[in-house]
C-alpha cells in the first residue's frame, strides 16, 4: 500500500523558517505530481504547492509566493516544502498527497500531517 | 485562481436521509472536479473524481454530478459513518483549489 509520512512540523517564531519532509514508499515516486495542502486549526482545507515529476514545473497559492519552496529529491522518494518569513496565519496541519495519474489528478494518498505552529 | 463555494456551509441530517452538497466554480473546469471526506483529526479521503467517478472502496451511496462551473454530491441513504466534512476541489488549473467544506451533522 501507498505510504506518506511527513515530518519537520513544529514550533517557530514569526519570521522564523522551517522545512517540511514527505517520505514516500511503495510507488515510483518519480512518476507523480506531488503536493502540500493545509489546514488551519478549525478551518478548512488550503492547497498550497504542487511539483511536477522532475521537479520542472512549481506552483503555489498567492499567499506563500515568495515565501515557501517545493522541491522533491527522486532518488530519495522525498519532498520537501522549505517554508521561510513564516507568518502567524501560516499555522496549521501540513499534508503531503499525491497526485493520481489515471484520475486527473485528484490527490489519491494522504500523508498523516505534520503540525506547524507559528507564534511567539 | 479559480475560486470554488460549496453550499450549504453545514447540514443536519438524519441516518437514512438523503443529503446534497453544492459546489460551484468561478470559471469552467470541465469534469477536473473531485470530492473529499474529511472525519475530525484525520487526513482527507477521496471519494469521487473527475466529477462522477467513485474510488475504489467507496460505497454506491455516493454519487457526484456536474460540468463546467455547478457540481453535486449526493448521499442517497445517509450511514453513521458519513457524518463527516466533505470538500470539492478543482483539478483543472495547476493550481488547485477546495471549496471551503460543507459539515455534515447528526439531526
Amino acid at each position: 500500500e501507498v505510504e506518506l509520512v511527513e515530518s519537520g512540523g513544529g514550533l517557530v517564531q514569526p519570521g522564523g523558517s522551517l522545512r517540511l519532509s514527505c517520505g514516500a514508499t511503495r510507488f515510483m515516486f518519480s512518476n507523480y505530481w506531488m503536493t502540500w495542502v493545509r489546514q488551519a486549526p478549525g478551518k478548512g482545507l488550503e492547497w498550497v504547492a504542487n511539483i511536477k515529476e522532475d521537479g520542472s514545473e512549481k506552483n503555489y497559492v498567492d499567499s506563500v509566493k515568495g515565501r515557501f519552496t517545493i522541491s522533491r529529491d527522486n532518488a530519495k522518494s522525498s519532498m520537501f516544502l522549505q517554508m521561510n518569513s513564516l507568518r502567524v496565519e501560516d499555522t496549521a496541519v501540513y499534508y503531503c498527497a499525491r497526485e493520481s495519474r489515471s484520475q486527473l489528478r485528484s490527490f489519491d494518498y494522504w500523508g498523516q500531517g505534520t503540525p506547524v505552529t507559528v507564534s511567539s | 485562481d479559480i475560486q470554488m463555494t460549496q453550499s450549504p456551509s453545514s447540514l443536519f441530517a438524519s441516518v437514512g436521509d438523503r443529503v446534497t452538497i453544492t459546489c460551484r466554480a468561478s470559471q469552467s473546469v470541465s469534469t477536473s472536479l473531485n470530492w473529499y471526506q474529511q472525519k475530525t483529526a484525520t487526513a482527507p479521503k477521496l471519494l469521487i473524481y473527475t466529477t462522477s467517478t467513485l474510488q475504489r472502496g467507496v460505497p454506491s451511496r455516493f454519487s457526484g454530478s456536474g460540468f463546467g462551473t455547478a457540481f453535486t454530491l449526493t448521499i442517497s441513504s445517509m450511514q453513521p459513518e458519513d457524518f463527516a466534512t466533505y470538500y470539492c476541489q478543482q483539478s483543472y488549473t495547476a493550481t488547485r483549489t477546495f471549496g471551503q467544506g460543507t459539515k455534515v451533522q447528526i439531526k
